[in-house]
Parts: structure tokens; sequence; C-alpha cells
């Protein structure tokens, strides 16, 4: 079945212990991105990748990192978690970054830090 | 800047009923726009996908439809059903300085009450 997995679920956190939130996705898409999505502000995009070893910032990057060593694997990277990035995290994967593909989303991750 | 604004922000009908939800947008150039079905605690899925010279698009009892002079779509739900308790995301393709950027709205909570 074609999906984008995301691990873990939920998540409750210290501010300032270091996570890695994963996703993993089987359609061997090349662009995949990272969305977070607070009440009233709908969803804003994090980090996106549009291949292997290429990364670019979205539009709410501050304080977070991310790595596409591989073409499935996703994971984002919070160094230094604050209590700001208490959030619904989501994972997307599309075949290119082109205008007609869909964005795939993984089930979410929900984020507490504390 | 490129802007996409949904309304009503929540909607609460009666199973059986109809609805129209609105979304109007700012985004120019403009590539395609999608609405999404988002259930409570899961990941966005693509409901319909609509290009510049599409007027109708329908997914089941799902109807887009999207005026580009006007920049405006909306989404019609016939016959509602408790599964369409969800929000729904109006989300255009546009182009910037990064190269293909997806617009998300703040999507509108559709409540179906028996």
């Amino acid at each position: 079945e074609a999906q984008v997995t995301q691990n873990p679920r939920y998540l409750i956190t210290v501010t300032g212990k270091k996570l890695t939130v994963t996703c993993s996705q089987n359609m061997n898409h090349e662009y995949m991105s990272w969305y977070r999505q607070d009440p009233g502000l709908g969803l804003r995009q994090i980090y996106y990748s549009m291949n292997v070893e290429v990364t670019d910032k979205g539009d709410v990057p501050e304080g977070y990192k991310v790595s596409r060593k591989e073409k499935r694997n996703f994971p984002l990277i919070l160094e230094s978690p604050s209590p700001n990035q208490t959030s619904l995290y989501f994972c997307a994967s599309s075949l290119y970054q082109l205008p007609n593909t869909e964005a795939f989303f993984g089930q979410g991750t929900r984020l507490t830090v504390v | 800047k490129n802007q996409v604004e949904q309304s009503p922000q929540s909607l609460i009908i009666l199973e059986g009923k109809n609805c129209t939800l609105q979304c109007n947008y700012t985004v120019s150039p403009f590539s395609n726009l999608r609405w999404y079905k988002q259930d409570t605690g899961r990941g966005p899925v693509s409901l319909t996908i609509m290009t510049f010279s599409e007027n109708t698009k329908s997914n089941g009892r799902y109807t887009a439809t999207l005026d580009a002079d006007t920049k405006q779509s909306s989404l019609h739900i016939t016959a509602s059903q408790l599964s369409d308790s969800a929000s729904y995301i109006c989300v255009v393709s546009g182009i910037d300085q990064a190269g293909t950027a997806l617009i998300f709205g703040k999507g509108t909570t559709l409540s179906v009450s028996s």
C-alpha cells in the first residue's frame, strides 16, 4: 500500500531535549516536505527536499533541521525543542514539485514540548 | 502576496443537508487548485484538483467549481453524511522565486450532526 509513515504519532518532551521525527515513503517520490499545523494558522511548510541531499527552507524553518540521505526517508530534527514548537506535524511526499502532482500526507505527529 | 482565504471558518449542518464552502485566492501565476479533506487527527487527503481551464469537477457527493477570472472556488457537498465531518482545506499551486509553491488556506471545519 502506498503510504507516508511518520513516527511517533504522539510525543511529549521537555525543553531542550533533542528529538527526531521520522518520515518514510514507499512511492519512490523525489519531493518530500514537512509542515506544522497550528489552530487558526493552517499548514505551514518547514523544510522541503527535492531529492537526495537537496534540502531547502520553507516558510518557518527556525529551530528545525532535516536531512535527506536516502530517497525514502526525510527525518525532522529538533536540536533544542521549545514550547513554541508544540504543534501537529505532517510529512508529505509527491512525485515532483510540479503543479499537478498530488501531495500524499502522513498521519501526523502531535508534539508537546513542556 | 500569495494568499488563500477560506470561508466560513466553521460550519454546522444537519445530516442530509447540502453545504457550500468557499475559497478565494490571490495566487499568481496560478497553476491549479486542490481541495483536501482532513479528518481529525489524520493527514489531508486530496478530493479534487482543478486547473485553469476547468470550471467544475465532481468526486461522488463532492463538486468543486472554479472561476479563474474572479479567483474563486467552491466545494459543494450534497446530502451530507456524518463521515463528512472534517476540515476542508483549499490549496493553490503558484510560482514563487523558489519555484512551484503550495499556498494553503486555513481550512473550514465542517460538523455534520444527526
